[in-house]
């Protein structure tokens, strides 16, 4: 079974600054997704950005990228220009491909992310 | 609305109680899943459906816990004879495509917050 771990349970940033949320994860899987969701206060869950495994480039999405290490099976999410609205939890996930096996989304615990003003 | 719709919004029950939570899908998502998710965690997987039938069971904790979606839309997870280690926010999500040949996110609702006393 996969597993994603995210070992930061809390982090803070200054308004405008940079910031990088770690997850690693665990699979035999060479193809698969990854995504990041944030949760904020009204505790929607919204898709931020997300990862095909077999694509070398790092996906973005404005200020919010990522630094995928396959070999090491690592997918932090980078917030640049930091904003009091990014304050939220953040939720790394894995998903396999079609076909292989299992096909929910398997979320790490979460990390809380506090904006300094 | 465009989204997916969950009822009630909140449910306090008594201990024992069976209870019913409603997910109201995007008109013409093929996949709908269920997730559970307790305080400071990250969701977790109950079942999934494709279309009507429910391919994945796998994450229901135990037979008090059923779902269903009887015509392929509107989907109902069941808890009978509720117990308090049962509270825990209940989210529906729904995907555009299958299981089997998938691209798009899934769209989560605001989730049923179940409280049982």
């Amino acid at each position: 079974a996969q597993t994603v771990t995210q070992s930061q349970p809390e982090m803070s940033v200054q308004e405008a600054e940079t910031v990088t949320l770690s997850c690693t994860y665990d699979t035999s899987e060479s193809d698969y997704y990854l995504f990041w969701y944030k949760q904020p206060p009204s505790r929607q869950m919204i898709l931020v950005i997300r990862q095909e495994a077999y694509k070398q480039q790092n996906a973005t999405e404005n200020r919010f990228s990522v630094n995928f290490q396959k070999a090491a099976k690592s997918f932090s999410l980078k917030i640049s220009d930091s904003q009091l609205g990014d304050a939220a939890m953040y939720f790394c996930a894995y998903r396999n491909l079609p076909g292989a096996g299992s096909y929910q989304l398997t979320f790490g615990k979460g990390t809380k992310l506090s904006v300094i003003p | 609305g465009a989204g997916v719709s969950q009822s009630p919004r909140y449910k306090v029950t008594k201990r024992g109680q069976d209870v019913a939570l409603r997910c109201d899908p995007i008109s013409g998502h093929v996949s709908l899943y269920w997730y559970r998710q307790a305080l400071g965690q990250g969701p977790e997987f109950l079942t999934y459906f494709n279309y009507e039938a429910q391919q994945d069971k796998s994450g229901l904790p135990n037979d008090r816990f059923s779902a269903e979606r009887p015509e392929g839309s509107i989907s109902t997870l069941t808890i009978q004879r509720t117990e308090q280690r049962d509270s825990a926010m209940y989210r529906c999500a729904s995907s555009l495509e299958g299981a089997s040949s998938y691209n798009s996110p899934l769209h989560f609702g605001n989730g049923t917050r179940l409280t049982v006393t």
